[in-house]
């Protein structure tokens, strides 16, 4: 099982500051995929990202994709309270046809007024 | 319906029981993907349906854990004779199969008591 590691584990931080979460892995994907997931729900994607050194901007949230395609961060910039939630790394690796998708271990933001 | 649905949303059960969780995904998806989350933490694979691919069922922590997918739609995830350990949200996802994400349920709650 491709495992796949994220830093911080936690954050905590003020509104208006700025944040990189960082996805890890020894492993390849072909692509990666980040979501975000509040209490009591299911994740939710935010974007995939399938190139080596892609970068997609949504609204103030940057995600890259490392150049070998084994690694990937999420920025966000001037972050607002309606950011908090548990963050999601996901790679996809093609098996069976399809992309099973293993999970990071999860960065939980808390953005305070 | 046109998200995920799982059922029930909660369920306690006294250890030693069986438990059935129930998935019913979008309709036309061909992955179908069942995991585990405890409290603030990330995803555990349990395990990845694709097609009629073989499952790929490397995740069940025990032989305990069993799931079918019937008909390519609905999936069945069983544990029997459940342990504490076992207290969990599992989450159920589908997708195409592609580079897209995946579409996520809202969980199950399970307690062992």
């Amino acid at each position: 099982t491709q495992l796949l590691e994220q830093s911080p584990q936690f954050l905590s931080i003020q509104e208006g500051e700025n944040l990189t979460v960082y996805c890890n892995s020894s492993s390849v994907f072909s692509s990666l995929q980040w979501y975000r997931q509040e209490p009591g729900e299911g994740p939710v994607l935010l974007v995939t990202v399938v190139t080596g050194g892609e970068v997609k901007k949504l609204k103030r949230l940057t995600f890259q994709f490392g150049d070998a395609r084994k690694d990937s961060s999420l920025h966000i910039t001037a972050a607002q309270p309606g950011d908090t939630g548990l963050y999601l790394c996901a790679g996809a690796e093609l098996t069976g046809g399809g992309n099973k998708l293993t999970f990071g271990t999860g960065t939980q933001l808390k953005v305070e007024l | 319906g046109a998200g995920v649905s799982q059922s029930p949303s909660n369920k306690v059960t006294e250890k030693g029981k069986d438990v059935e969780l129930r998935c019913d995904p979008i309709s036309g998806h061909t992955a179908l993907y069942w995991y585990r989350q405890s409290l603030g933490q990330g995803l555990e694979f349990l395990i990845y349906f694709q097609g009629n691919s073989a499952p790929d069922k490397s995740g069940l922590p025990s032989d305990r854990f069993s799931a079918e997918r019937t008909g390519g739609s609905v999936s069945t995830l069983t544990i029997q004779r459940t342990q504490q350990e076992d207290s969990a949200v599992y989450l159920c996802a589908s997708s195409l199969g592609g580079a897209g994400g995946a579409f996520f349920g809202q969980g199950t709650r399970l307690t062992v008591v």
